[in-house]
């Protein structure tokens, strides 16, 4: 199974400061296949990123993704209060076991 | 508008059972494979289960050993989880997710809002 880390736990900013998360895969992922999810409390999963780069439909484009092989990042370039929320990476590279990091929370400095 | 509607959560004793649905609308339901993923009060994301379209391919997480079901019937647009000997940690919020395959990369695209279990005595 592959594991994925998810670092810091938690990320104290203010809004308008760039946020970077980084995850962190136990194998290499070659295909890239690796997602980003947002969850505000008491909400399901938003998907924001897909295939380490593509953002899904509707995301604004302050959120990005880049990463290769097992090192991976979402970033928010100016952050606005409804991104302080919790952010799960997700691996798709090792079929059928999908595995999510632990996630991070972004929380307002 | 894609929607995923779970139902079926609640109280249930160490060792009974429960059957999850998740109801579907705005897609062509037969055409995409569905998963359930997981979350305890208060912890991270797990993936439980996923089959496909078809129903004809079907996987599970390792710690579940056999003890839940994925179903689906095409006929009423609808996924299915029969969850048995259920124990405490199965207590979570479990959320259905409709899989995505574009630019050569998997995502769940859409989530359903969750239901929660609880088991307890």
């Amino acid at each position: 199974e592959i594991v994925l880390t998810q670092s810091p736990d938690t990320l104290s900013l203010s809004p308008g400061e760039r946020a970077t998360l980084s995850c962190r895969t136990s194998q290499s992922l070659i295909d890239n296949s690796l997602a980003w999810y947002q969850q505000k409390p008491g909400q399901a999963p938003r998907l924001l990123i897909y295939g380490t780069w593509n953002r899904a439909t509707g995301i604004p484009d302050r959120f990005s993704g880049s990463g290769f092989r097992t090192d991976f990042t979402l970033t928010i370039s100016s952050l606005e209060p409804e991104d302080f929320a919790v952010y799960f990476c997700q691996q798709f590279g090792i079929s059928p076991r999908w595995t999510f990091g632990q996630g991070t929370r972004v929380e307002v400095k | 508008e894609v929607r995923l509607l779970e139902s079926g959560g609640g109280l249930v004793q160490p060792g009974g059972s429960l059957r999850l649905s998740c109801a579907t609308s705005g897609f062509t339901f037969n055409n995409y494979a569905m998963s359930w993923v997981r979350q305890a009060p208060g912890k991270g994301l797990e993936w439980v289960s996923a089959i496909d379209g078809s129903g004809g391919d079907i996987f599970y997480a390792d710690s579940l050993r056999g003890r839940f079901t994925i179903s689906r019937d095409n006929s009423r647009d609808t996924l299915y989880l029969q969850m048995n000997s259920l124990r405490a940690e199965d207590t979570a919020v479990y959320y259905c997710a409709k899989y995505s395959y574009d630019r050569g990369s998997f995502s769940f695209d859409v989530w359903g809002q969750g239901t929660m279990v609880t088991v307890s005595s």
